[in-house]
Parts: structure tokens; C-alpha cells; sequence
């Protein structure tokens, strides 16, 4: 079954924490991106990928860090950094950045 | 600023109504706009994009660089239309600046 695969759906953290947000795809695409999403908010986009071992910044990057060591895999962490973590969280890839994205169902990050 | 706006939240229409979903950009180059529709429980998908020209699941969105506006229109609203949508500009080639959405209801 070909997709992107966010996991886990639910992420609980204490505030301080580090966590990462796992985000898998198999559908062969070169690009990824990380997006955020808030209550009353259009999509922001955090990182960008758009080969392996190359990521950029997006609009909003500070509190953020990514990898790409796998074309498949673009794991995001939500460092202690972040002043707003708690959000719903949205990957998605395209088989080239000016292409169709394609979402995840996206995690949902409660830092408590 | 590069920016979109969805001025409505929510909108009601019921079966069989035209329905528009408005959207407003701001961009000072040639902008490249698209629809995205979340239907309930399933992922954020594209729905249609400003350069197809194309009408899909009966929907339409003309540019009016003008007005810089894109709204989303359909003749005749059915059930299963309800969802999120979601006005999308493409700014460079990685970079896409979302409105905040719209949650359309059709009534039956």
C-alpha cells in the first residue's frame, strides 16, 4: 500500500522534552516537507527537503530540527526550543518541488 | 507580504445550491494557486490547481488577477462535498502559503 505514514497519530510530551515525529513514505518522492497547523491557521511550513541530506528552512524552522539520511524518511524534532509546541503536525512529499504534494494523516503533539 | 486569505470559516449551503468558497492572495509575482480538500477522516488531497484549467468533482476556480482572487465554485452543492477547504499559493518551489480553511456543510 503506497503512502506517507506519520506516526504516532497522538503524542503526549512533558514540556522540556525533546520528541521526534516520524514521517515515512513510499511513494519514491524526492521532496518532503514538514508543516504545522493551528487552530484558526493555514498550513505553516517548517522544513523542507528536497533530496537526501539536503533540508531548508521554512517560515517557521526556530524550536525545529530535521534529518534526511533516507530518501524514505523525514523524521522532525520538536526541540525543548520550541516556546509553542503543542499543534497538529503535517508531513508531506512530492516527486519534485514543483509537483502535487501528498499528505500524511498528520500527529497531534500535546506538550503538557 | 505573501499571503491567502479564506475570509470565511464556515459556510452552510444546502443540496443543490451554488456554492462559492472565496479565496484572496497577495503576491507581487505571477501567482500559482490551487484548492486542497480534506474530506472527514481522510487526508489533505489536491482537488485542483489554477493552471489545469480543469473542473473536478464538478468544481471550478478561475484566477482574477484583478480581484487577486481564486474562489471555488460549484453549481449545485451535493452531501458529500462537505469538508475542510483549503486555498493554497505557491511562492517558490518548495514553499506553499495556506489560508486557514474553510469547513463547508451541504445540508440535505
Amino acid at each position: 500500500d503506497g503512502g506517507i505514514t506519520q506516526s504516532p497519530k497522538y503524542l503526549f510530551r512533558k514540556e522540556g522534552q525533546n520528541v521526534t515525529l516520524s514521517c515515512e513514505q513510499n511513494l519514491n518522492h524526492d521532496a518532503m516537507y514538514w508543516y504545522r497547523q493551528d487552530p484558526g491557521q493555514g498550513l505553516r511550513l517548517i522544513y523542507y527537503s528536497q533530496i537526501v541530506n539536503d533540508f531548508q528552512k521554512g517560515d517557521i524552522a526556530e524550536g525545529y530540527s530535521v534529518s534526511r539520511e533516507k530518501k524514505e524518511s523525514f523524521p522532525l524534532t520538536v526541540t525543548s526550543a520550541q516556546k509553542n509546541p503543542t499543534a497538529f503536525y503535517l508531513c508531506a512529499s512530492s516527486i519534485s518541488p514543483r509537483a502535487e504534494a501528498f499528505f500524511g494523516q498528520g500527529t497531534r503533539l500535546t506538550v503538557v | 507580504a505573501q499571503r491567502v486569505t479564506q475570509p470565511e470559516k464556515l459556510l452552510s449551503v444546502f443540496k443543490g445550491a451554488p456554492v462559492e468558497l472565496k479565496c484572496n492572495y497577495s503576491y507581487s509575482g505571477s501567482p500559482e494557486l490551487f484548492w486542497y480538500v480534506q474530506y472527514s477522516r481522510q487526508r489533505l488531497q489536491l482537488l485542483l490547481r489554477h493552471i489545469s484549467r480543469e473542473s473536478i468533482k464538478g468544481f471550478t476556480a478561475d484566477l482574477n488577477k484583478g480581484e487577486t482572487s481564486f474562489h471555488l465554485k460549484k453549481p449545485f452543492a451535493q452531501e458529500e462535498d462537505s469538508a475542510m477547504y483549503y486555498c493554497a499559493l505557491r511562492v517558490r518551489n518548495n514553499d506553499m502559503r495556506f489560508g486557514a480553511g474553510t469547513r463547508l456543510t451541504v445540508k440535505p
